[in-house]
This record gives C-alpha cells, sequence and structure tokens, in this order.
C-alpha cells in the first residue's frame, strides 16, 4: 500500500493544454516534494512546499500544498511536449514515493 | 560538480551470484538512501542511511545488505540475487532543508537482470 497516493496515473494530451496532477494520503506531512523523471534518467527534484495552504511557481508550473499538509497538487499551464515524463510525489524525512503520473504531451 | 555516481548503469547476472552496487555522493551529505523503481510501483525504499554506520530497513529490504563506513558511500549488495531482484536501481543522497525538509538528488541508476 503507497503511503502516498497519486493520480491519475496515465494522462495523455495535447500541446497547449492545462492539467492537474494530484497526490495524496491520510498522514500529515511537515513537507512535500515534487520530481519529475525522464527515461533513462533519476528523477530530478522540482519543488518542496512546506508550509500548508503554500502556493509556489515554477514557470508554468504551480504547486499546492494543502491546508492540511496532507495533500498537494500539480497544475501545468499550456503543456509542452518538453513537459513530457513521470511525476512523483515524495513525503516525510523518510522519503516515502508515490508511485507516480505518467505525463505525456502531444505535439 | 555535485553528482550521485552508481556503476554499474547496466548489470545481468545469474541467480546466486553475489553482486555489489556501488553508490558515491561529493556533497557531503549524512543521508543516503536506496531504491527500487518497478511498473507501477513507484520508487520503493530499500535502505535507508542516517550517517556513517547507521543504517534502517526501509520497505522492502529482504534480499539486500548495505554498508556505510564512510560519508561519501553507500554500496548495495545482493548476496544471493534471484530474478524478483531484476529491477531499476536509484541511490540518493539527501540534502535537509532546515530540520524537516529532505531533498534528495539520485544517481543515474542501475539497471539489473537477474536470470
Amino acid at each position: 500500500t503507497q503511503l502516498l497516493e497519486q493520480s491519475p496515473q496515465f494522462l495523455s494530451i495535447q500541446e497547449g493544454e492545462n492539467l492537474t496532477v494530484y497526490c495524496n494520503s491520510s498522514s500529515v506531512f511537515s513537507s512535500l516534494q515534487w520530481y519529475r523523471q525522464e527515461p533513462g534518467e533519476g528523477p530530478v527534484l522540482l519543488v518542496t512546499v512546506v508550509t500548508g495552504g503554500e502556493v509556489k511557481k515554477l514557470k508554468r508550473l504551480t504547486f499546492q500544498f494543502g491546508d492540511a499538509r496532507k495533500d498537494s497538487s500539480l497544475h501545468i499551464t499550456a503543456a509542452q511536449p518538453g513537459d513530457t515524463g513521470l511525476y512523483l510525489c515524495a513525503g516525510g524525512v523518510r522519503m516515502r514515493f508515490g508511485a507516480g503520473t505518467r505525463l505525456t504531451v502531444k505535439p | 560538480e555535485a553528482q550521485v555516481t552508481q556503476n554499474p548503469r547496466y548489470l545481468i547476472t545469474v541467480t546466486g551470484k553475489k553482486l555489489t552496487v556501488t553508490c558515491s555522493q561529493n556533497m557531503n551529505h549524512e543521508y543516503m538512501s536506496w531504491y527500487r523503481q518497478d511498473p507501477g510501483l513507484g520508487l520503493r525504499q530499500i535502505y535507508y542511511s542516517m550517517n556513517v554506520e547507521v543504517t534502517d530497513k526501509g520497505d522492502v529490504p529482504e534480499g539486500y545488505k548495505v554498508s556505510r563506513k564512510e560519508k561519501r558511500n553507500f554500496p548495495l549488495i545482493l548476496e544471493s540475487p534471484s530474478p524478483n531482484q531484476t529491477s531499476l536501481y536509484f541511490c540518493a543522497s539527501i540534502r535537509l532543508v532546515g530540520t524537516k525538509a529532505p531533498e534528495a538528488f539520485f544517481g543515474q541508476g542501475t539497471r539489473l537482470t537477474v536470470v
């Protein structure tokens, strides 16, 4: 059983569309991290959120930490093919990961 | 350049033949971790180390051993590999931001096949 549940598991969209992926848990976390992984590579850190209700922006990516610090979302505006990859959330001092959302953005 | 180096990148071996996957980091991080990645299951933690000579089991430690004799190195040892250990393995070096926000830096991965 995954401590962190990510949804959807797969997402395929056209270039220019907006999307949101989710990371949910029944546990409270002191922080959550989002990573992106491309084929054949290790995950790369995108952002860390630490405060309930916090919103962070990274260009076209917007990350939100839930008020209760049990969930987080990642919103991508005007997706591009370069956004294609596996998006993973992680939480806890021991760094447990969700199963990820595999995003494909078609030109 | 800050990096985590894993070797080998690819390995095919036979059941029962002991092997070691090496991991080295140059960032002076105290925390390091090993994960395996299987389709649909994300990254599952095998072992975790908080410092030299301090290690702890993760969620899937069976069949694996680790050692942490120096801060920079954290090798993963499979004493008697079995086919169900065929997987993609990642080593991570972990930086603590403040007191409660860990951030992981990953190696390139080791794709292991046990036949």
